[in-house]
């Protein structure tokens, strides 16, 4: 089973600042690495695949990094909508693993 | 644009079975190779995959709850369901259905359905 962490737990940062989220996989998981964006009431909307891969729709200001064990999500100037809780998940094999999550807020 | 729907009771007994189904549109779920999952998350904890079928009806469950978790398809109908045996209260929980291409990330979500194990 592959274990996902990520960190931190919490974020602040202030509106319009760079926001620099970290995903660490117990082994590798090459490039198969999807990060979600959840807001309050909603379900998780997927942001990046294949570790550096825009979803459809997704704005330029998400961009994320990594291969192998380590991963990063970055939010190049944080918006008003920007603000939750952020997921990375693996699947490179077939049982799929989410982290525990990072709550960006405002500062 | 394919969405799905999950669908269910809102209130389970401890013991008793869970039973969701979660409804595809906007296209077939027999098309493509694409997997139909199940996932949860407790209130104010992270995600869980709970199990997946493929469109042949071959299934993969999260071991954690593999002897009490049966998912199946019904293509008639296009849709897709889970059953959870044995119920807790740490199976409470807002259950999500999700597409996956190849077994890959998840996308689309349905909204998710709250379940809540109490007598």
């Amino acid at each position: 089973e592959i274990v996902m962490t990520q960190s931190p737990a919490t974020l602040s940062v202030s509106p319009g600042e760079r926001a620099t989220l970290s995903c660490r996989a117990s082994q590798s998981v090459s490039s198969n690495l999807a990060w979600y964006q959840q807001k309050p009431g909603q379900a998780p909307r997927l942001l990046i695949y294949g570790a550096s891969t825009r979803a459809t729709g997704i704005p330029a200001r998400f961009s994320g990094s990594g291969s192998g064990t380590e991963f990063t999500l970055t939010i190049s100037s944080l918006q008003s909508e920007d603000f939750a809780v952020y997921y990375c998940q693996q699947y490179n094999n077939w049982l799929p693993a989410f982290g525990q999550g990072t709550k960006v807020e405002i500062k | 644009q394919v969405q799905l729907q999950e669908s269910g009771p809102g209130l389970v007994k401890p013991s008793q079975t869970l039973s969701l189904t979660c409804t595809v549109s906007g296209g077939s779920i027999s098309s493509g190779s694409y997997y139909w999952s199940w996932i949860r998350q407790p209130a104010g904890k992270g995600l869980e995959w709970i199990g997946r079928i493929y469109t042949s009806g071959s299934t993969n469950y999260n071991p954690s709850l593999k002897s009490r978790v049966t998912i199946s398809v019904d293509t008639s109908k296009n849709q897709f369901s889970l059953k959870l045996s044995s119920v807790t209260a740490a199976d409470t929980a807002v259950y999500y259905c999700a597409r996956s291409i190849a077994g890959a990330q998840f996308d689309p979500w349905g909204q998710g359905t709250l379940v809540t194990v109490s007598s």
